[in-house]
């Protein structure tokens, strides 16, 4: 069973809506983190989350916001949507201790 | 900031050529090296990390060895098979940084049989 679980898979919004994508975890890391990976940019950090506070933020834009309500939980609000958001966005857990990332499978979203 | 460099976007090789994909990066101390694999429709996986000079990764047959004199952390394999078809990302953690990931831009590897 996947231990980083990444809900939806696939998901399809229209420009301007608000999408919350999900990310749970089992393996009982205090870190947890999300990546986006489109077809312009490889692999890019957004936010770093410890102990459910912000560690680092690395998007520019207000619109992109974490939400940790729960220790194994870290989702990502995404508000004002726009094409260019169209991307495949991962959560992963891992932490300073053990300095080693693992990665959800993702939730790739389409906006319209 | 931190960068790591990944000359091939491309790699195409028959089933049990050597490879040999180069991953050279640009932090000041001792950052950690990790090569992490991707397959279509999944989150990259961890293949192996260094942490110090002269420390070799291994992983499924695959290798690394950190060169702190050259900066590079090249990925290689002595035979390849079809399963290894994949994207391959070489990626460091600053030691400054809270394990934040920077990765390269991702070598594309297609194994034919």
């Amino acid at each position: 069973d996947p231990k980083i679980i990444q809900k939806p898979k696939y998901l399809v919004a229209v420009t301007g809506s608000e999408k919350i994508l999900i990310c749970e975890q089992y393996l009982g890391h205090n870190a947890m983190y999300w990546y986006r990976q489109s077809a312009k940019k490889p692999l890019e950090f957004m936010f770093s989350y410890s102990y459910q506070k912000l560690m680092d933020n690395q998007t520019a834009s207000s619109r992109f916001q974490p939400q940790s309500s729960k220790k194994n939980h870290l989702d990502l609000q995404i508000t004002a949507l726009k094409p260019d958001d169209s991307a495949t966005y991962f959560c992963a857990i891992g932490g300073q201790s053990q300095n080693t990332l693992y990665f959800g499978a993702g939730t790739r979203l389409s906006v319209l | 900031g931190d960068s790591v460099t990944q000359t091939e976007g491309q790699v195409a090789l028959s089933e049990e050529d050597f490879l040999t994909i180069h991953c050279n990066y640009s932090a000041s101390g001792y950052p950690a090296l990790f090569w992490y694999v991707q397959y279509p429709g999944e989150g990259p996986q961890f293949l192996f990390r260094a942490s110090r000079d002269k420390e070799k990764g291994s992983s499924r047959g695959f290798e690394a060895t950190y060169n702190k004199e050259t900066t590079s952390f090249h990925l290689q394999k002595a035979s390849v098979q079809e399963s290894d078809s994949a994207v391959y990302y070489c990626a460091l953690i600053a030691s400054s940084s809270f394990s934040k990931l920077v990765f390269g831009q991702g070598t594309s590897l297609s194994v034919v049989p």
